[in-house]
């Protein structure tokens, strides 16, 4: 199975700061890897597909880049609502795995 | 609008069986694949078990592996997840997802969108 390691596990930040948050694949995974937002109590959110393609109404501030093992999302200038947790998750093969998630706080 | 609906979950004893349905709407059910993800509380998400859009393919988390089935009825638009021989440990919420990428019913090379609300097992020792 391919595990997924996400850092940092939790991370403190302020409105307006650039946050990025890592994902690294135990094998390359090619451009197979996609972003979800969680909040409290609701469903995941898909942010980003494909290591780099927006999801349709999610907004511009997020990005994501990376191949083979190395990946990153960043969410540039933050938002209230962007402190979440977030977690990558990879669909090489299955089983399909997710990374541990990050945890985005009110610095 | 893509609209996923489990039920199914509740309390249940160890060592018995519980069947999660996921009603789902708005879209062509049959070309794309489905997945059922779990979140223990406190925990991160495990993604246990994915069907291919025709069901012809199956794919499980090695956790489960034995003791969950995965299906579908295409003429219902319904997903199932028949859940056996429960453990203490497959306490979660359970969440159905629907495979994202348009034209593509097989889960790998895909991703999750949307999700539904999920429904909670817990299951008791």
């Amino acid at each position: 199975d391919i595990q997924m390691t996400q850092s940092p596990s939790s991370l403190s930040a302020s409105v307006g700061d650039r946050v990025t948050i890592t994902c690294r694949a135990s094998q390359s995974i090619s451009s197979y890897l996609n972003w979800y937002q969680q909040k409290p109590k609701k469903a995941p959110k898909l942010l980003i597909y494909a290591a780099s393609s927006l999801q349709t109404g999610v907004p511009s501030r997020f990005s994501g880049s990376g191949s083979g093992t190395d990946f990153t999302l960043t969410i540039s200038n933050l938002q209230p609502e962007d402190f979440a947790t977030y977690y990558c998750q990879q669909s090489y093969s299955t089983p399909l795995t997710f990374g541990g998630g990050t945890t985005v706080e009110v610095k | 609008e893509v609209q996923l609906l489990e039920s199914g979950g509740g309390l249940i004893q160890a060592g018995n069986s519980l069947r999660l349905s996921c009603a789902a709407s708005g879209f062509t059910f049959s070309s794309h694949a489905m997945s059922w993800v779990r979140q223990a509380p406190g925990k991160g998400l495990e993604c246990v078990s994915s069907i291919s859009g025709t069901g012809g393919s199956t794919y499980y988390a090695d956790s489960v592996k034995g003791r969950f089935t995965i299906s579908r009825d295409n003429s219902k638009n319904t997903l199932y997840l028949q859940m056996s021989s429960l453990r203490a440990e497959d306490t979660a919420v359970y969440y159905c997802a629907k495979g994202g990428r348009d034209g593509y019913n097989q889960p790998s090379s895909n991703w999750f969108d949307p999700w539904g609300q999920g429904t909670l097992v817990t299951v008791s020792s």
